[in-house]
This record gives C-alpha cells, sequence and structure tokens, in this order.
C-alpha cells in the first residue's frame, strides 16, 4: 500500500522565515504530486502541482520540488507571514491520489 | 481554471436519515471523481472512486451500502450517507479530473456532516 509522509506534523515560525515542509512517498511510480493548502474547517486550495518529469515548480513565494529516485518533495516558503497559517497537505497520484496527514503552519505576527 | 462545485456545505441530520451530497464540476468534463473522508485532525482518507456510467470502487473498509455514489453524467457524482448515525459525523470532500494522467485534481469545498 502507498504511503505518504509529511514531517513535521506542526512548524510554528515567526513571521518573515523562510520555511521548508517535506512529504515522502513509498513508490517512485507516481503520475504527479500536488500540494495543497486547508484552512480550519474548509475545502482544500491547491498550491502547486508538479509532474512526475518535472523536478520543480514556482507560484509566488512558493517553490515545490519533486526527487522521484529517493522518493521525496518539499515545499518552500519565502517569507512567511501570517496569512499563510494554515495545514499544508502533500497528495501523490499512485492513479489515486493519496495524502500525507499535513503540516499545521503558524507564522506568528 | 477548473472548479468544483460541493453541496451543501453543511448539513445536521438525525439519526436513522439519509443524507445526499452533490459533487459538480462546473467548468470541464469529469470522468473520474473522488469521495475523501477526513477524521479530525487527521489527513484526508480515499473512500471510493466513481467513473461515469459505470459502479464505483469502494476502497477496503468502506461500506457500499452505507455510502452510496452514483455518478450518472460527466458533471455531477452523488454521495448518499445511508441510515446516517452519529460516528459518521465527518467533513466529506470530493475530487474531480479529467481522467488525463497529468491533469491535477480539483477538490470541492467539502461538506461537514453532523449527526445527532
Amino acid at each position: 500500500k502507498q504511503e505518504v509522509t509529511q514531517i513535521p506534523a506542526a512548524l510554528s515560525v515567526p513571521e518573515g522565515e523562510n520555511l521548508v515542509l517535506n512529504c515522502s512517498f513509498t513508490d517512485s511510480a507516481i503520475y504527479n504530486l500536488q500540494w495543497f493548502r486547508q484552512d480550519p474547517g474548509k475545502g482544500l486550495t491547491s498550491l502547486l502541482l508538479i509532474q512526475s518529469s518535472q523536478r520543480e515548480q514556482t507560484s509566488g513565494r512558493l517553490n515545490a520540488s519533486l526527487d522521484k529516485s529517493s522518493g521525496r518533495s518539499t515545499l518552500y516558503i519565502a517569507a512567511s507571514q501570517p496569512g499563510d497559517s494554515a495545514t499544508y497537505l502533500c497528495a501523490v497520484n499512485f492513479n489515486k491520489f493519496y495524502f500525507g496527514s499535513g503540516t499545521k503552519l503558524n507564522v506568528k505576527p | 481554471g477548473a472548479v468544483v462545485s460541493q453541496h451543501p456545505s453543511r448539513v445536521i441530520c438525525k439519526s436513522g436519515t439519509s443524507v445526499k451530497i452533490e459533487c459538480r464540476s462546473l467548468d470541464f468534463q469529469a470522468t473520474t471523481m473522488f469521495w475523501y473522508r477526513q477524521f479530525p485532525k487527521k489527513s484526508l482518507m480515499l473512500m471510493a472512486t466513481s467513473n461515469e456510467g459505470s459502479k464505483a470502487t469502494y476502497e477496503q473498509g468502506v461500506e457500499k451500502d452505507k455510502f452510496l455514489i452514483n455518478h450518472a453524467s460527466l458533471t455531477l457524482s452523488t454521495l448518499t450517507v445511508t441510515s446516517a448515525h452519529p460516528e459518521d459525523s465527518s467533513f466529506y470532500i470530493c475530487s474531480a479530473t479529467t481522467g488525463a494522467t497529468n491533469y491535477g485534481y480539483t477538490f470541492g469545498s467539502g461538506t461537514r456532516l453532523t449527526v445527532v
């Protein structure tokens, strides 16, 4: 069974810091990987989609990398802001999406 | 961009009744839709995969008679929680895709179900 792991489970940082969220998966035969943001009690907002042939994707202050061979992806958030506070979910597409348990981020003003 | 609409966003129902949740793709044809359940402080667990015009495929441990899924058109899938009980209270989210392997999945905004 495919497994997706995210570390850390929770992260609290002061505003302005650059930070890295990690995602690992057990099977390198993936179609793509997607990072999402979830605010409390809300649905999912797609942040970045990386195809299996790509190594990274960037959107604004967000950069996601993918290393299929080692089964890892990272989400880099530059110059964090309080509005970035949310849970970040990594989902790996093995022909179905499997989700990690998320990293709960708190950016303190 | 691709939009998936999910209704209702919140529903409270009495034990023993049935509840239907709708998932619609508004601007694309969704050959495949997925239903997820999220327990408090947990990640999303895939419940079932539905393809338009065919029976849904349920993940291990999901009761197909309790969670009825219908995907009658390329833009609509429904999840019906039958004879709901308090333990069915959860956050349910649908997602949709065109089926192309390089296409990302678009998620609905979720439905908070509370069974009293």
